[in-house]
């Protein structure tokens, strides 16, 4: 089986653009989290989608939006990007939503200039 | 709030040593805990995990144990090997239980010195 795919894998924007992220699960798996990893706050929680319902949401700030589509493929998208949003973006699938294994993408470095 | 400490922050072993890698958490009600390996450029990767229903669990040169009443649960390599180097990451269930929200401690870089 494949596993987690995300692309791009490495993007580069301005501050003020926005970005979007894709991530597809790994086949059968219909639940997807996203995290957020910088050596400062290590990793954190974005938000979790399960049949293409947001079930968990981080404390992050609105500009951080994500949604996911019937085939459980997701994305996140990031709106009027700062500096501080260059991290890795790491997406993770698991069959189904709760305390379930999550196995993770390699993840998507943004850098924001 | 929800918080997941873990020690050390580094450790150095020599190859064939073992490492114990110790994690904290402060929600009672989680309920599952899975340890991943990260090495650099790629994503973590799922070593072991193990639920609230169980003390211990092991896989090979791997194993956890989980202290429930404590709330703390550990990582033990056994016989250490070059490739096991890289950053370790504890983690625990997040409250409400049917959402896959997961709290990670800082992470432990291990180094294994042939």
């Amino acid at each position: 089986k494949a596993g987690v795919t995300q692309t791009p894998r490495y993007l580069i924007k301005t501050r003020g653009q926005q970005v979007t992220l894709s991530c597809s699960p790994i086949s059968g798996h219909r639940s997807v989290s996203w995290y957020q990893q910088t050596p400062g706050q290590g990793l954190q929680f974005l938000f979790e989608y399960f049949s293409e319902t947001q079930r968990n949401k981080g404390n992050f700030p609105g500009r951080f939006s994500g949604r996911q589509f019937s085939n459980s493929r997701s994305e996140m998208n990031v709106s009027t990007l700062e500096l501080g949003d260059s991290a890795l973006y790491l997406c993770a699938s698991s069959l189904t939503s709760g305390s379930d294994t999550q196995y993770f993408g390699p993840g998507t470095r943004l850098t924001v200039l | 709030g929800e918080n997941v400490e873990q020690h050390p922050s580094t450790l150095s072993v020599q190859e064939g040593d073992s490492a114990v890698i110790k994690c904290t958490y402060s929600d009672s009600a989680s309920n599952y805990f899975p340890w991943y390996k990260q090495e650099l450029g790629k994503g973590p990767q799922l070593i072991i995990d193990i639920r609230s229903n169980v003390g211990e669990k092991k896989d090979q040169r791997i194993a956890v144990t989980l202290n429930k009443t404590a709330k703390h649960f550990s990582l033990h390599i056994t016989e250490t090997q070059p490739e096991d180097s890289a950053v370790y990451f504890c983690a625990a269930s997040s409250p409400p239980s049917n959402t896959g929200k997961l709290i990670f401690g800082q992470g432990t870089t291990l180094q294994v010195k042939p």
